[in-house]
C-alpha cells in the first residue's frame, strides 16, 4: 500500500502557484520523497525527489516539512500543459534489489484553469 | 536523449488470445520495469529486471503473464490466454543502475492500452 496521503482533487488559476500537499506521517529516515505527474494518456513524468532538504529544479519546488511527516509540490506558475495526475511517493534507494520499488497511489489530480 | 519507447501504443483483442508488448529502455539503462496501470488507478509494479535477470516478480500473474529481457536491453511481456480484467495500461520503465536516488530514478514509456473484449 502506498504510504501517502494526497487530496484527491485540487484546481488552480494559469499563471498562479499551484502547491501540492502530501502526507507521509511514517516515513523512515532514509527512505526518499519522490514527485511524479502523469498527462492524460502519457506515462508517468519525474518531476523531483528530496531527503530532508528542500530541492528546487527547472519543473518545481519541493518544501519537506522538518519532521518529514509532510511535504509540498510548487509548481511556481502553472500553465494549462501542467493539468495532471500528481503522485507523492516515499521510497528508499534502490540498491540492487526490490525494496525501492515506487507504490503509486491514486494521487492528486490538478486541473488548471484559464 | 531518446525516451523510453514502447509498442504498440494500442491493441484490441478478444479474451483468450494472446498478446505481446515490446519496451525499448533508455540507452545505458541497467534496471528495467513493466507496470500495469488500471483504468483510474496509480500504476502496479509487475515485474523488475536488473540487466537480464529478474529481480521483482511476485505480482506478475505467472499463471498467463511472462516476461523476458533476454539480451539485457529491450524486454517483451507476454499475456496468454488474456482475461477481461486484463485491460489496462502496461507501461515500461528504466533506470540507469541502483545505487543512490540520482542514478535509479525511473523514467516511463508512453505505455500500451491494452483492450479485452
Amino acid at each position: 500500500d502506498a504510504k501517502t496521503t494526497q487530496p484527491p482533487s485540487m484546481d488552480c488559476a494559469e499563471g498562479r502557484a499551484a502547491n501540492l500537499p502530501c502526507n507521509h506521517s511514517t516515513i523512515s529516515g532514509n527512505e526518499y520523497v519522490y514527485w511524479y505527474r502523469q498527462i492524460h494518456s502519457q506515462g508517468p513524468q519525474y518531476i523531483i525527489h528530496g531527503l530532508k532538504n528542500n530541492e528546487t529544479n527547472e519543473m518545481a519546488s519541493l518544501i519537506i516539512t522538518e519532521d518529514r511527516k509532510s511535504s509540498t509540490l510548487i509548481l511556481p506558475h502553472a500553465t494549462l500543459r501542467d493539468t495532471a495526475v500528481y503522485y507523492c511517493i516515499v521510497r528508499l534507494p534502490n540498491y540492487g534489489g526490490s525494496q525501492g520499488n515506487l507504490i503509486f497511489g491514486k494521487g492528486t489530480k490538478l486541473s488548471v484553469k484559464p | 536523449e531518446a525516451g523510453v519507447a514502447q509498442s504498440p501504443r494500442y491493441k484490441i483483442i478478444e479474451k483468450r488470445q494472446s498478446v505481446a508488448f515490446w519496451c525499448n529502455p533508455i540507452s545505458g539503462h541497467a534496471t528495467l520495469y513493466w507496470y500495469q496501470q488500471i483504468l483510474g488507478q496509480g500504476p502496479k509494479l509487475l515485474i523488475q529486471f536488473q540487466n537480464n535477470g529478474v529481480v521483482d516478480d511476485s505480482q506478475l500473474p505467472k499463471d498467463r503473464f511472462s516476461a523476458e529481457r533476454l539480451k539485457g536491453v529491450d524486454s517483451t511481456l507476454k499475456i496468454q490466454p488474456a482475461k477481461l480484467e486484463d485491460s489496462a495500461v502496461y507501461l515500461c520503465a528504466s533506470s540507469l543502475h541502483p545505487g543512490a536516488p540520482h542514478t535509479d530514478t525511473q523514467y516511463f514509456g508512453p505505455g500500451t492500452r491494452l483492450t479485452v473484449l
